[in-house]
């Protein structure tokens, strides 16, 4: 399947400061990504996602960046909060099934008040 | 709009029983569902597709005979854990996407803890 790696596993930010996640994807030919919230032990929310004729894209505090030349995609969260603490996930396509998606290994992020 | 559900929410049974979930989309036909496992402190991991009214197409890996997938409506996929032992436990999830093409999101159900004794 795609192959999607994202880095780092585990942020830990103070309260207000900005979070970076990263992905990196392996078809050139993935033209849809998104970005999942997940709880602990709930389902993961869509909280933002970029099609690959836009370079950026942004959500009040959350803004995602796409670099289509080097594969790769970025979760920005400014101005961050204890509630965004949660696990993130970055997800790319399948290069046959633009609807089958394969997850990001996930990142942790800890906003400490 | 794009609701998911799935049942039961929590099951805990012996080692040896087979288990059956259920993924309902509520307010839109799904040709499509999706199928995916996830360990505790890990990622979803894709187990298959679940494709209505033909068989399901499993990921690299994935047990055909151990996982049944049945997907015999618009509205409806059934995934059957069978003879589970205690390394099937886990946390199993299902997905739909509103239109059968790119570039749209998946909808997920509220997942499904299996643990095995």
């Amino acid at each position: 399947g795609e192959n999607v790696e994202q880095h780092p596993s585990t942020l830990s930010v103070q309260e207000g400061d900005s979070a970076v996640i990263k992905c990196t994807y392996s078809d050139s030919a993935s033209n849809y990504f998104p970005w999942y919230k997940q709880e602990l032990g709930k389902r993961p929310q869509l909280i933002i996602d970029i099609r690959s004729n836009v370079g950026e894209k942004k959500d009040q505090r959350i803004a995602v960046t796409l670099n289509k030349t080097a594969k790769h995609f970025s979760l920005h969260i400014t101005e961050t909060q204890p509630e965004d603490s949660a696990v993130y996930f970055c997800a790319a396509p399948n290069k046959y099934n633009f609807n089958k998606f394969y997850f990001g290994s996930g990142t942790k992020l800890n906003v400490k008040p | 709009g794009a609701v998911v559900s799935q049942h039961p929410s929590w099951v805990i049974c012996k080692s040896g029983t087979s288990v059956k979930i259920e993924c309902r989309s509520l307010d839109f036909q799904a040709t499509t569902m999706f199928w995916y496992r996830q360990f505790p402190k890990q990622s979803l991991m894709l187990m298959a597709t679940s494709n209505e009214g033909s068989k399901a197409t499993y990921e690299q890996g994935v047990e055909k005979d151990k996982f049944l997938i049945n997907h015999a409506s618009l509205t409806l996929s059934t995934l059957t854990v069978t003879s589970a032992h205690p390394e099937d436990s886990s946390f199993y999830i299902c997905s739909a996407t509103l239109r059968h093409q790119g570039g749209q999101p998946q909808h997920f159900g509220d997942g499904t803890r299996l643990s095995i004794l």
